[in-house]
């Protein structure tokens, strides 16, 4: 069964930094990886789809890259602003299923 | 882009009742809706697959006759929580998969999520 882990849990930085989220899988056959973004008390919002046919995706500030071979895949937010401050889930799909979602990264980003 | 809605955002109910929630693919026709549940703090468990014209497929643990999942047509699921107690209070979201022929096979859109306080 597809399990999704995210690290950290919970990560705090200053404005202006650049960081890192971290999300394995322990089924390397998807299909597709999505990264979301999710403000408290509200839906989803995606950021970036990667087909696993492909090595990255990008979206202004954010850079979403995939391993499908060992599993991996790493959200880079360059220049991190306030705004940023959310939870990010990483969900990975296997061909024709349900995206299966880690727990999230919840982001603060202080001024 | 794709777009999904779901009625109402917010619903109050008392213990007992039943509540249905709609989801709704706007500018596309959807043969494939999934319904996941967010309990506060936590992440989306899926909870069921909805393919129009058929009957739902739960997830391990999720009871089918308390959660009603009816898929009629290409454009709409509807999922009917039961005589609902508090501890099916939680956030319910809705999305739809993208249709055969589109740029990305199997992305899924998100409904905005219906939160769901049973008293």
């Amino acid at each position: 069964k597809q399990e999704v882990t995210q690290i950290p849990a919970a990560l705090s930085v200053p404005e202006g930094e650049n960081l890192v989220l971290n999300c394995s899988f322990t089924d390397s056959a998807i299909y597709n990886l999505q990264w979301f973004r999710q403000d408290p008390g509200k839906g989803l919002t995606s950021l970036l789809l990667i087909q696993s046919s492909q090595r990255e995706q990008t979206s202004g500030r954010l850079n979403a890259s995939l391993d499908k071979s060992s599993g991996r895949s790493t959200l880079y937010i360059a220049a991190s602003q306030p705004g940023d401050s959310a939870t990010y889930l990483c969900a990975v799909n296997i061909e024709g299923t349900a995206l299966i979602f880690g727990k999230g990264t919840t982001l603060s980003v202080s001024s | 882009g794709a777009v999904v809605s779901q009625h109402p955002s917010w619903v109050i109910c008392k213990s007992g009742t039943s509540v249905k929630i709609e989801c709704r693919s706007l500018d596309f026709q959807a043969t494939t809706m999934f319904w996941y549940r967010q309990f506060p703090k936590q992440s989306l468990m899926l909870m069921a697959t909805s393919n129009e014209g058929s009957k739902a497929t739960y997830e391990q643990g999720v009871e089918k006759d308390k959660f009603l999942i009816n898929h009629a047509s290409l454009t709409l699921s509807t999922l009917t929580v039961t005589s609902a107690h508090p501890e099916d209070s939680s956030f319910y979201i809705c999305s739809a998969r993208a249709p055969r022929g589109s740029g990305r096979p199997y992305e899924q859109y998100f409904g905005p999520g219906t939160r769901l306080t049973v008293t």
